[in-house]
């Protein structure tokens, strides 16, 4: 079946360095990604909608500067933490919407850790 | 989109059967339900979904209830690998890929 591919699963940097996480759709097309931020012991928080050839669209109190999103390809989008700090240290999730079967697939899963 | 209601844990014994509740009192007609589970520090995995039918498929079921206000997700023989957060979400349909998770079940399936 379809798989989303997110790389790296675990990720730990220094404060004040960004962190580049991907998110591919291994054989669909993706029009339209996700991307989730997770807290220990919380539920998935949505961040923003990652569209194809277009700005993403963020998510009340979401910082957009902070979180650059890049969707150049069909199959790829891209996560990007800018001058991560430690309260940035969460596990992030993207999705990707397989519009043509009407499906919608996840991510294992990226774990920042901000020191 | 129509907000669930779970309870927040549940233990059940492996080898039984696990029934899952869900409220969704203020579904639309063009709603569907929707489960995924989270096990621990993965991503989500879809399970089932359904309109106003029940469902069945190879990893549980899904029973809505006719006024389609409340529905149950029915592991049906539960086992160790099962332990994990389930999530019910209703959705427009299924071109609202958009997901709006709630706290969700920790269910721990015991030996």
């Amino acid at each position: 079946g379809a798989v989303v591919s997110q790389h790296p699963s675990w990720v730990i940097c220094k404060s004040g360095t960004s962190v580049k996480i991907e998110c591919r759709s291994l054989d669909f097309q993706a029009t339209t990604m996700f991307w989730y931020r997770q807290f220990p012991k919380q539920s998935l928080m949505l961040m923003a909608t990652s569209n194809e050839g277009s700005k993403a669209t963020y998510e009340q109190g979401v910082e957009k500067d902070k979180f650059l999103i890049n969707h150049a390809s069909l199959t790829l989008s891209t996560l990007t933490v800018t001058s991560a700090h430690p309260e940035d240290s969460s596990f992030y999730i993207c999705s990707a919407a397989d519009a043509y079967n009407e499906k919608l697939f996840f991510g294992s899963g990226t774990q920042l850790s901000v020191l | 989109d129509a907000k669930t209601t779970q309870p927040p844990s549940m233990d059940c014994a492996e080898g039984r059967a696990a029934n899952l509740p869900c409220n969704h009192s203020t579904i639309s007609g063009n709603e569907y339900v929707y489960w995924y589970r989270q096990i621990h520090s993965q991503g989500p995995q879809y399970i089932i979904h359904g309109l106003k039918n029940n469902e069945t498929n190879e990893m549980a079921s899904l029973i809505i209830t006719e006024d389609r206000k409340s529905s149950t997700l029915i592991l049906p023989h539960a086992t160790l690998r099962d332990t994990a957060v389930y999530y019910c979400i209703v959705r427009v349909g299924v071109n609202d890929y958009k997901l709006s998770f709630g706290a969700g079940t920790t269910v721990t399936v015991r030996a």
